[in-house]
């Protein structure tokens, strides 16, 4: 079942902080998260194992809490080359079988000077 | 290096013919994956290969679809019978080793069914 993501879609200024949910009925292995452009492929942004893993890549960190399936993205001091939608995808098992990556509805992000 | 290669970039056909699309992945990425991305929709996943096996096709809507990778490099996705229903985006991605590790996305073919 495909992750659910919220909000659908949010407008920032330059400056401002966002977050992005993603919210699984499934119990989740890892979730991953990438960022596609408009007419371009999805790019990688992160990964998170279960474990409450929390990373950073320059400003943009994320979360996971495996006991409520759920992941956060967290945006601050949004740049205009944050716009775009991000999907995160999620996997159920770390074994051979469980490897299909289901991405989220999508969130669709833009940052206005 | 170079990244993940699709042809062709643009597909139009007629309903009923039958088309290709290649994938040429990052060299030494064991993982492939397809999937197909419908307009403001996600990437849905449609079968992954590790190295020339189909470790999991269950993303194929029916079995006009069908994909080969023979030499575990360049995959096919194949789909007979086109319908106005298959038009999409198809992307195809490698890893390095598994769906654990980060995927490398290609510019996909965009396919129309006329």
């Amino acid at each position: 079942q495909q992750p659910v993501q919220s909000p659908q879609a949010v407008i920032l200024r330059e400056g401002e902080d966002a977050v992005i949910n993603c919210s699984s009925s499934k119990a989740l292995y890892s979730v991953h998260w990438y960022r596609q452009k408009h007419g371009e492929a999805p790019v990688f942004l992160m990964i998170l194992l279960k474990g409450g893993e929390q990373k950073g890549h320059e400003k943009i960190s994320a979360s996971f809490n495996e006991k409520k399936q759920q992941s956060s993205l967290y945006l601050t001091a949004s740049q205009l080359s944050y716009s775009g939608t991000y999907f995160c995808g999620t996997l159920k098992g770390a074994n051979f079988g469980n490897e299909k990556l289901t991405f989220g509805t999508g969130t669709r992000l833009t940052i206005i000077p | 290096g170079a990244g993940v290669s699709q042809t062709p970039s643009n597909k139009v056909t007629e309903k009923g013919k039958y088309v290709e699309l290649r994938c040429d992945p990052i060299s030494g990425h064991t993982a492939l994956y397809w999937y197909r991305q419908s307009l403001g929709q996600g990437p849905e996943f449609l079968i992954y290969f590790q190295g020339t096996g189909a470790a999991d096709d269950s993303g194929l809507p029916n079995d006009r679809f069908f994909a080969v990778r023979p030499e575990g490099s360049v995959s096919t996705l194949k789909i007979q019978r086109t319908e106005r229903g298959d038009s999409a985006v198809y992307l195809c991605a490698s890893s390095l080793k598994s769906s654990y590790n980060e995927q490398f996305f290609g510019p996909g073919t965009r396919l129309t069914v006329l």
